[in-house]
């Protein structure tokens, strides 16, 4: 399976600063995806990173405050912007990896654990 | 519009019991339904998921879920609880592929001596 490692692990930050959060993968992967995890609660889609065109994003969340970049097959950013305590959460990016026998599958980094005050 | 209920957000077993977590979801085209679980300060890790085939689906761990359409249910259980299971589980469900992901609220399931 890939192997996903995203930097810094944990963060915290003063709000109105933004936070760029790296996702690194070990293999070439189509599709990237970004999660939120607020203190306490599940996992919430941010929005889908493709190589080479805009990342789509879900409803609720909006590119000024969450821009993306995809700038090749193995990385991705996510840059959490002009921040507010609110935004206090575990960052997770994941990737889909096309398996043997043609099943693709969803895997998860690590995960970064952002505090704002 | 597909959702999923993650039945108890906290559960408590015995070492050796059996483990069983519930999740139901709705869905309006056969889903492809995951179990992830999260350890402590950790990512989520695959345990199984169900895409169309066998109902009955064995994952890492020991752990296994049944997929039941007229129930519109997916447990995961375990015959014997370990020590080493204690953790976050969450059941997600996608509409026919495996990229946008829907999770339910996540099961806690403590194991004790």
């Amino acid at each position: 399976s890939a192997v996903i490692s995203q930097k810094p692990s944990r963060d915290i930050c003063q709000r109105g600063t933004s936070l760029t959060i790296q996702c690194q993968v070990d293999s070439q992967v189509t599709m990237m995806f970004w999660y939120r995890q607020q203190p306490g609660q599940s996992l919430t889609l941010i929005a889908t990173a493709n190589q080479g065109s805009e990342a789509t994003y879900e409803s609720g969340f909006v590119i000024d405050k969450f821009p993306i970049s995809r700038p090749n097959l193995t990385f991705s950013t996510l840059t959490v912007s002009n921040m507010s305590p609110e935004d206090s959460s575990i960052y997770l990016c994941s990737v889909e990896e096309l398996l043997a026998g043609g099943e693709d599958t969803q895997y998860f980094g690590p995960g970064t654990r952002l505090t704002v005050l | 519009a597909q959702s999923v209920t993650q039945l108890g957000s906290h559960v408590s077993v015995s070492e050796g019991a059996l483990v069983l977590l519930r999740c139901n979801y709705s869905s309006s085209v056969p889903p492809y339904l995951f179990w992830y679980v999260q350890y402590p300060n950790q990512g989520l890790q695959l345990l199984l998921k169900y895409t169309s085939a066998a109902t009955l689906v064995k994952g890492i761990n020991g752990f296994e879920a049944e997929f039941k359409k007229s129930e519109t249910s997916f447990h995961l259980t375990k015959p014997s609880a370990h020590m080493s299971d204690a953790a976050e589980y969450f059941c997600a469900v996608s509409e026919g592929g495996y990229n946008k992901l829907i999770f339910g609220a996540g099961t806690r399931l403590a194991v004790h001596p």
